[in-house]
């Protein structure tokens, strides 16, 4: 059974920085592109990042591009956003994601329960 | 960018009802996929590349479409089928979500 276990979220300051993790089981991580979406309280769904299964590419929309940075550890079957410069707009709960990329069809199979993130004074 | 355009943004259906929900992209896409998120819980995958149904969900629902319209169908609405319903798009980066639509139960 996939399981994605989101840790790390919490209350945080504008312009601080805050590291998510993400602990993946019941599939081989490797081979895997992962990402991270969010969901603001009571909006809709925005994908934040993505991570090609080696860790050399990444992918972000430009509301996070610049500020947060996704990578993992293979070996340890883990997954992070490091999330920096926090603005009152990047409160959401968090997601982890499997990406599935076969033949370029690009869509988010599997969800952790997801990390709330919140930025206030 | 892709904007997707989910309608209505809300809706209720009574049980056995024939219920569709529309997903209009701003530029031409090659196919859609679904995702349900019901009340307090995680997305789930429900339909993938426009038309094929995750695992575990029942064959009430289908999804058809192309080019710039697609919509997800449930044939027979059912108590469990109450959840908000988002499209998103994987052909064109950055890959983006519909607002979404709720269903409710009538």
């Amino acid at each position: 059974e996939v399981q994605l276990v989101e840790s790390g979220g919490g209350l945080v300051q504008p312009g601080r920085s805050l590291k998510l993790s993400c602990a993946a089981s019941g599939f081989t991580f490797s081979n895997y592109y992962m990402a991270w979406v969010r969901q603001a309280p009571k909006k809709g769904l925005e994908w934040v990042a993505t991570i090609s299964t080696s860790g050399s590419r990444t992918y972000y929309p430009d509301s996070v591009k610049g500020r947060f940075t996704i990578s993992r550890d293979n070996a340890k079957s883990s997954l992070y956003l490091q999330m920096n410069s926090l603005k009152s707009e990047d409160t959401a709960t968090y997601y982890c994601a499997r990406h599935s990329t076969y033949y370029g069809y690009n869509y988010f199979d599997y969800w952790g329960q997801g990390v709330m993130v919140t930025v206030s004074s | 960018e892709i904007v997707l355009t989910q309608s209505p943004t809300t809706m209720a259906a009574s049980p056995g009802e024939k219920v569709t929900l529309t997903c209009r992209a701003s530029s031409s896409v090659s196919y859609m996929h679904w995702y349900q998120q019901r009340s307090g819980a995680s997305p789930k995958l429900w339909i993938y590349e426009t038309s094929k149904l995750a695992s575990g969900v029942p064959n009430r629902f289908s999804g058809s479409g192309s080019g710039t319209s697609y919509s997800l169908t449930i044939n027979s609405m059912e108590t469990e089928d109450a959840a908000t319903y988002y499209c998103q798009q994987g052909s064109s980066y950055p890959w983006t979500f519909g607002g979404g639509t709720k269903l409710e139960l009538k």
